[in-house]
């Protein structure tokens, strides 16, 4: 079955040591995201690629970077962990709808769950 | 101002009845589309319906219904019969065509919890 996968599922770090979470997927789907969720909130959009074109959120940390080799791939790096970086972390994917067709959803990996020691 | 409101952080509903979810939405694009997903404790998002700005009927998939009502710009989810296995989180999406196309808004999130 197609689809999007994450490793590791859980990831331990500790403060200030980087971390770097990986998404892939058998979509073939040109735009990848990643959000960040904490407990009982909305997740939270990074940013996302659209083939290789970076989007960066304007509100995410310098601390946050991103890798996307090639379409099946793309990488979360977390250059110095804080406490407050501890979330679930969630990659997803969807077909551009460039040209104003709304339909497609996103297809989410099953998460990282990161802790910060 | 918010594009995605829901205005319920937590339901009860009991098992076997009908609940709905609230949806509200902010948009000034004609062409549009609104998802509900479910994330059970495990964490994983899960699609569970769509509707699109321009769909004259309600979508509906399985037990899931969605009421839209695009003078109000609501897309509340209608869950029939409900299972203990619908208690989770759900969050309503949007996604726009014009600008940042590529980009979901999401809601707050309702906690369902159905009760034995």
């Amino acid at each position: 079955d197609a689809m999007v996968i994450q490793n590791p599922r859980y990831q331990v770090t500790q403060f200030g040591k980087p971390v770097t979470l990986s998404c892939s997927q058998t979509l073939n789907h040109n735009v990848m995201y990643w959000y960040q969720q904490k407990s009982s909130q909305a997740p939270k959009l990074l940013f996302h690629y659209y083939d290789k074109d970076f989007n960066n959120e304007a509100d995410t940390p310098d601390n946050f970077q991103s890798r996307r080799p090639n379409t099946s791939f793309c990488f979360l790096d977390i250059r110095s962990p804080g406490l407050g970086d501890a979330a679930m972390y969630l990659c997803a994917t969807s077909r551009d709808v460039r040209g104003g067709d709304s339909t497609d959803t996103q297809y989410f990996g099953p998460g990282t769950r990161l802790t910060v020691l | 101002a918010q594009k995605i409101t829901q205005t319920q952080p937590g339901m009860f509903v009991q098992e076997k009845e009908a609940v709905t979810l609230d949806c509200t939405y902010d948009t000034s694009d004609q062409s549009y589309g609104l998802f509900w997903y479910k994330q059970p404790s495990s964490g994983e998002m899960i699609f569970l319906i769509y509707q699109g700005s321009y769909d004259e009927q309600n979508a509906t998939e399985g037990r899931y219904s969605l009421n839209f009502q695009k003078a109000r710009k609501s897309a509340n989810l209608v869950i029939s019969a409900s299972q203990l296995g619908d208690s989770a989180m759900y969050f309503c999406a949007m996604r726009e065509s014009l600008y940042n196309f590529n980009k979901f808004y999401f809601g707050s999130g309702t906690k369902l919890n159905v009760k034995p």
